[in-house]
């Protein structure tokens, strides 16, 4: 099993651009988050979904939207850029909620620096 | 606001001596406290859970405590060795909490010299 894995590593934009990441698991997962984690501050949640075709909003979802047409797949979308959103995004998924010692699975990470 | 402090914000041991970690949570009523360590460039990876009942919990050189009375955990690592360098982050959940959602501490960055 691969886990959670995360497109593209790295990648520069431009203020005003748009870009997707795109996030996969194969654990068969119900829940999947997207988080950003800047420096000297605790990982932050931007979206999550609790199954295929939902979403719900995080911490701080303003500037991104998310779909999840399919299970295994989550996608994080930035219609226009800013440069207050550079950063490192970091997917993850789990089976379910309600269970005490749930575990969240992080992917590797997406670096992101916007211009 | 539900919070997590933890400190120091980063430590420089030298290789084979023991430290300890600590975190402060504000996080009620509380579920689960987690540990995670995160090597550079890489996403964070689950070290221990505990439950508000639990006062201790070991994985190998790794052994977190836990007071739910004073709101504080510690995750000690013994014997310390080189590929122990990473940050450690420490995670609180609420409970009840809608999309098991988390609150991340900033984490605690460890260095381990020869």
């Amino acid at each position: 099993n691969a886990g959670v894995t995360q497109t593209p590593k790295f990648r520069v934009l431009k203020t005003g651009q748009s870009m997707t990441l795109l996030c996969a698991q194969d654990m068969n997962h119900e829940y999947m988050y997207w988080y950003r984690q800047d420096p000297g501050m605790g990982l932050r949640l931007i979206h999550y979904s609790v199954g295929e075709g939902t979403t719900a909003k995080g911490e701080v979802p303003d500037g991104y939207n998310v779909s999840r047409l399919k299970k295994q797949n989550f996608l994080l979308g930035l219609e226009s850029a800013a440069p207050s959103q550079t950063s490192v995004y970091f997917c993850a998924s789990s089976y379910r909620t309600g269970a005490v010692r749930e575990t969240q699975y992080f992917g590797p990470g997406t670096r992101l620096l916007v211009l | 606001k539900n919070q997590v402090e933890q400190s120091p914000q980063s430590l420089i041991i030298l290789e084979g001596k023991n430290c300890t970690l600590q975190c402060n949570y504000t996080v009620s009523p509380f579920s689960n406290l987690r540990w995670y360590k995160q090597d550079t460039g890489r996403g964070p990876v689950s070290l221990t859970i505990m439950t508000f009942s639990e006062n201790t919990k070991s994985n190998g050189r790794y052994t977190a405590t836990l007071d739910a009375d004073t709101k504080q955990s510690s995750l000690h690592i013994t014997a310390s060795q080189l590929s122990d360098s990473a940050s450690y982050i420490c995670v609180v959940r609420e409970v009840f909490n809608a999309g098991n959602m988390l609150t991340f501490g900033g984490g605690t960055r460890l260095m381990v010299k020869p």
